[in-house]
């Protein structure tokens, strides 16, 4: 069974930092491109970031370019979210996602994690 | 890529059928996927290629579209249907959802 579960959210000040984390289990971690995607609260969906099955590639929003950093660890099956100079319009559920094809750069989502919540507020 | 769904909100009944419309500002072939989300639960990915089930999903879900226009119909309506659904297309990057349906109780 596909498991993806989000850990590492909280309250932050404006400006501050965090790290989220998605622990994986009931597939193969390291042939398959994973990526982040948040909601605000009471707004849609927004991507925010992929890396690829191998690492060596990463691509971001406009929106969190330059602050956010993705990357995964191929030894905890995990994937990784590290967030800095945080803004109030950072404030949201974050989900990790996996996609359906090994070894795919872009393709549709088959599993999502249940998500951590980020609130950046003073 | 700009996703335009419409409705935003509809209210149906039990056991009735639902249609939901995504619009694509420029062709996107098919690489289309449908998502369900509901409060406090993980999205669940209902449709990819436009058309196609993802796995374990009951085939009440039906999509249909190519280019820019998309559809997402569900049939019989149930109870645990009643959720948030969001098209998204995976064309290119950025990937990009559309503004979200929610499926109301009448």
């Amino acid at each position: 069974e596909v498991r993806l579960v989000e850990s590492g959210g909280v309250v932050v000040q404006p400006g501050g930092s965090l790290r989220l984390s998605c622990a994986t289990s009931g597939f193969t971690f390291d042939d398959y491109t994973m990526h982040w995607v948040r909601q605000a609260p009471g707004k849609g969906l927004e991507w925010v970031s992929f890396i690829t099955w191998d690492g060596d590639a990463t691509f971001y929003a406009d929106s969190v370019k330059g602050r956010f950093a993705i990357s995964r660890d191929i030894s905890k099956n995990s994937l990784y979210l590290e967030m800095n100079s945080l803004t109030i319009e950072d404030t949201a559920f974050y989900y990790c996602a996996k996609v359906r094809v090994q070894m795919t750069t872009i393709d549709a989502f088959d599993f999502w994690g249940q998500g951590t919540l980020v609130t950046v507020s003073s | 890529i700009q996703l335009t769904q419409s409705p935003s909100s509809l209210s149906a009944s039990v056991g009735d059928r639902v249609t939901i419309t995504c619009r694509a500002s420029q062709g996107i072939k098919n690489y289309l996927a449908w998502l369900q989300l509901k409060p406090g639960k993980a999205p669940k990915s209902l449709i990819y290629a436009a058309s196609i089930l993802q796995s374990g999903v009951p085939s009440k879900f039906s999509g249909s579209g190519s280019g820019t226009e998309f559809t997402l119909t569900i049939d019989s309506l149930q109870p645990e249907d009643f959720a948030t659904y969001y098209c998204q297309q995976y064309n290119s990057y950025p990937l990009t959802f559309g503004g979200g349906t929610k499926v109301e109780i009448k």
